[in-house]
């Protein structure tokens, strides 16, 4: 089965700070996508990309950066952390379609 | 602009009855919705898509039938198990673009 693998699962980070967050996928696919999810909102899109070297903005990319430097690939960046961006954070491959999106495990972040 | 709208953001049941869970949607282009599942502490899954008006699609006993003229595409099920309690995203990718817009998400819990 196609496989995402996100990293850090949980991030504690402090008002401020940088923070990365890391996905890699294994199903080749051109696709990626950042969302987040928070309750009463679903998953709302942040960035994504149609292949390495390539970044877009979603609905919500203010205060997000990310980047796609190989295939398999795509980081997602706060540069300057706050506490509105506590969230849950899926990463996501899909097809060249775009149909079938297979996302990773969440990363857990919590802004202090 | 395009968008999805779930009007449920709670069902409770009791095991054994029917569910239906709405979904409408907007888009100029045309519309590829889908039905993702999310288990407590899991990432969100496929769990059945559709592209063609007014034809029924099944997987795991849940099925819907995407209907243009309404722009909706509910998710049903005749009788629910404690195992369907979970969140459940309807999704809609315009045909103009390979990102998938998700609703705010429905709860369904099952009870015995």
């Amino acid at each position: 089965e196609a496989a995402v693998t996100q990293s850090p699962r949980n991030k504690v980070a402090v008002t401020g700070g940088k923070v990365t967050l890391s996905c890699n996928q294994t199903n080749n696919h051109n696709n990626m996508y950042w969302y987040r999810q928070d309750t009463g909102h679903g998953l709302r899109l942040i960035h994504y990309s149609y292949g390495a070297g390539s970044t877009e903005k979603g609905d919500i990319p203010d205060g997000y950066k990310a980047s796609r430097p190989s295939q398999e690939n795509f980081s997602l960046i706060l540069e300057l952390a706050t506490p509105s961006q506590t969230s849950v954070y899926f990463c996501a491959s899909g097809d060249a379609k775009g149909n079938t999106l297979y996302f990773g495990a969440g990363t857990r972040l919590s802004v202090l | 602009g395009d968008s999805v709208t779930q009007t449920e953001g709670l069902v409770t049941l009791t095991k054994g009855l029917p569910v239906m869970l709405n979904c409408t949607y907007q888009t100029t282009y045309s519309p590829f919705l889908f039905w993702y599942v999310q288990h407590l502490n899991e990432a969100p899954k496929l769990l059945l898509k559709s592209s063609t008006d007014n034809k029924r699609t099944e997987h795991q006993g849940f099925y819907a039938t995407l209907h243009k003229s309404s722009s909706s595409f509910h998710l049903q099920k005749s009788s629910v198990q404690l195992s369907d309690s979970a969140l459940y995203f309807c999704a809609l990718r315009p045909s103009n673009y390979n990102v998938l817009y998700f609703g705010s998400g429905t709860k369904l819990t099952v009870e015995p």
